[in-house]
């Protein structure tokens, strides 16, 4: 069973679209992630959530806006996406914020 | 100054020898410390996870913690071709979890 999934695991577009990314879990963890890889691997962290409530909203444009409709599913939705957005968007989730995290395989997002 | 500081690599350890991996901080408040490691095209997975100075083994793996200095390491021993990949540390600092930018490990069959 699948402890983290995210869809799609690819996704090709053009600039100015909008897009959304789904993620759930089913580990029965309270915190959720979203985090951004960029060509340079570097792995950087964009929201968490607990329980469905935002506790981290990092230095992200506005044109990102994540929901969770409960704690075993949080979204991602990218407004007007631009090319500097393309990059790996991992989801995670942890049984709490100071925990090991468990990622989901990456959503590769790429912009034409 | 960085708030994870990794040697970026790649680092080329011969196969069956012991590869070590260094990571520092910056936050002495800190008090939860990962390793994840992460396949090219892959997602990260940890691999060993410490709260206490000292050390901590599983397997091959041992994670070494010391809090005064602020380092964390991770040893592999009899290292394999299928240890190759980046090794990420990550550590908490608030309610968050920061990573480092990853040490590439490449073993030498």
């Amino acid at each position: 069973d699948t402890a983290v999934s995210q869809t799609p695991k690819y996704l090709v577009t053009q600039m100015g679209n909008d897009k959304s990314i789904k993620c759930e879990q089913n580990l029965g963890h309270d915190t959720m992630y979203w985090y951004k890889q960029d060509s340079k691997k570097f792995l950087k962290i964009m929201f968490s959530y607990n329980n469905k409530e935002l506790i981290i909203n990092e230095t992200v444009p506005n044109r990102f806006s994540p929901k969770s409709p409960d704690k075993a599913h949080l979204n991602l939705h990218i407004n007007s996406l631009e090319l500097g957005d393309s990059a790996v968007y991992f989801c995670a989730s942890s049984q709490s914020d100071a925990q090991p995290q468990h990622f989901g395989d990456g959503t590769r997002l790429s912009i034409l | 100054q960085k708030e994870v500081e990794q040697n970026s690599g790649p680092l080329s350890v011969p196969e069956g020898a012991i590869a070590s991996l260094n990571c520092t901080y910056s936050d002495r408040g800190s008090q939860s410390f990962f390793w994840y490691r992460q396949y090219s095209g892959k997602s990260p997975e940890l691999i060993m996870f410490i709260y206490s100075n000292g050390d901590k083994e599983d397997g091959r793996f041992t994670a070494q913690l010391n809090k005064a200095s602020q380092y964390v390491s991770l040893l592999i021993r009899d290292s394999q071709p299928s240890d190759s990949a980046t090794y990420l540390c990550a550590v908490n600092r608030d309610d968050k979890i920061i990573f480092g930018k990853g040490t590439r490990l490449h073993i030498l069959p």
